[in-house]
């Protein structure tokens, strides 16, 4: 059984650097979405996929993030000219339509 | 906007006492909703869910939950807490169908010690 695998686990980058993040979700899942948390915080929508369609986004995702799932397979989410408040873990989850959502490991961004 | 409270911000408990956590969320329609939990160094887990009918549901290592729509609740029960419990819990819900964006709570710091 192979969950949610997101890459790299973490990474530290510097003020106005970009990144890009990527997420395989569970093979059968046609959703996929993208949340972020900060510490203290519940996870936070950012947006999500169904097959390559991307479906809803969150006014959190400011027109520096971009996120992509061009084959309805793996999804990246690209953050550009990262800022310091953009430090937090990204977290990747997958589901069938109309079904609960299974999360990945996240990935830890440190922008300094 | 909709949004989920969660009532605990941080439990402290002994082993084999029983644990409540609250979570209320704020949405007058047909909402689904889970209980996710997270263990030390681990992702965040399904703990258990709710879609439509029993408003009692049951989920694993003996935690249940009670959806009353009238309260706009859904608090996590168990009648035994261990050790091995010590997480963090998660309230969360989705709005008119499954499959949607998730609102999540700030979560509860569940700490039994034994």
């Amino acid at each position: 059984d192979t969950g949610v695998s997101q890459d790299p686990r973490h990474k530290i980058t510097k003020r106005g650097q970009n990144v890009t993040f990527r997420c395989d979700p569970i093979s059968e899942h046609n959703r996929l979405y993208w949340y972020r948390q900060t510490l203290g915080q519940g996870p936070e929508f950012l947006t999500y996929f169904q097959n390559e369609a991307q479906l809803e986004k969150s006014r959190l995702l400011s027109d520096r993030f971009s996120a992509e799932r061009p084959k309805g397979s793996f999804s990246t989410l690209e953050i550009q000219r990262t800022e310091q408040g953009d430090s937090a873990m990204y977290l990747c989850a997958s589901s069938s339509v109309l079904a609960e959502q299974y999360f990945g490991p996240g990935t830890r961004l440190t922008v300094t | 906007a909709q949004s989920v409270s969660q009532h605990n911000h941080h439990v402290i408990l002994s082993e084999a006492a029983s644990l409540e956590l609250g979570c209320n969320y704020s949405y007058g329609g047909t909402v689904n909703l889970f209980w996710y939990v997270q263990y030390p160094g681990q992702h965040l887990q399904l703990l258990l869910k709710y879609f439509s009918g029993d408003p009692l549901v049951k989920g694993i290592k003996g935690f249940e939950a009670e959806f009353i729509k009238s309260k706009f609740s859904f608090n996590l029960r168990k009648p035994s807490v261990q050790w091995s419990d010590t997480a963090e819990y998660f309230c969360a819900v989705n709005v008119n169908q499954a499959g949607t964006a998730l609102i999540f709570g700030k979560g509860t710091t569940l700490s039994v010690s034994s």
